[in-house]
């Protein structure tokens, strides 16, 4: 198993550019997270998604899409980038009634 | 207040020292989880807690759901186990609460 992946792992985006970051699973999970992490904060929650045509949005998800189309899959969108979003960018997945939170590598965002 | 603190948030310690970092609470949880982020940025998950105590190799984790605090204890630590330490806290459903972290150094 490949565990969750990201793509990319570093990323360079110009103000008002848009982007998606990918995460994928392989584990058959049906909770899946997006979180930011921003040095001195604890990881903030973006959106989440608790199966396959199901998406909620988390504290912080202004300026961040997110579709859930397959169990495996579930893409962050960047609609509109800012300086404000620069941070590194992990996707998390778990199992129901299990909780342990699996994360992939994370992304590391840089909007000038 | 944040929800989650965690202290202390920087931590030196020679190689065989006995280690404690702290986790206070101030909400309902079904769960507390210890996590370790590398500094190559992966974050791995240790353990998952609501009562008593877990113990994995030099780790040990313990939770007092009527105090609202954990601790996560490193017995004869190691360069290796230098890393960021997080503390969550579930609240309900899937959803987890985050501290800052503590930024762990050991030295040999």
């Amino acid at each position: 198993n490949a565990g969750v992946t990201q793509t990319p792992k570093f990323q360079v985006l110009k103000t008002g550019q848009s982007m998606t970051l990918q995460c994928a699973q392989d584990m058959n999970h049906e909770y899946m997270s997006w979180y930011r992490q921003d040095p001195g904060m604890g990881l903030r929650l973006i959106h989440y998604s608790v199966g396959a045509g199901i998406t909620d949005q988390g504290e912080v998800p202004n300026g961040y899409n997110v579709s859930r189309s397959t169990t495996e899959d579930f893409p962050l969108r960047l609609l509109s980038a800012a300086p404000s979003q620069t941070s590194v960018y992990f996707c998390a997945s778990s199992a129901p009634g299990v909780y342990e939170q699996y994360f992939g590598p994370g992304t590391r965002l840089t909007v000038t | 207040k944040n929800e989650v603190e965690q202290s202390p948030q920087n931590l030196t310690a020679q190689e065989g020292e006995f280690i404690t970092i702290n986790c206070s609470y101030s909400v309902g949880i079904s769960a507390l989880h210890w996590l370790q982020q590398h500094p190559g940025g992966g974050i791995v998950s240790l353990f998952m807690l609501s009562s008593g105590k877990k113990k994995h190799g030099r780790l040990i984790a313990t939770i007092n759901i009527q105090e609202k605090h954990s601790s996560l204890h490193i017995t004869a630590s190691h360069p290796r186990d230098s890393a960021v330490y997080i503390c969550a806290v579930r609240l309900n459903g899937n959803k987890l609460v985050f501290g800052a972290g503590t930024i762990l150094r050991v030295k040999s």
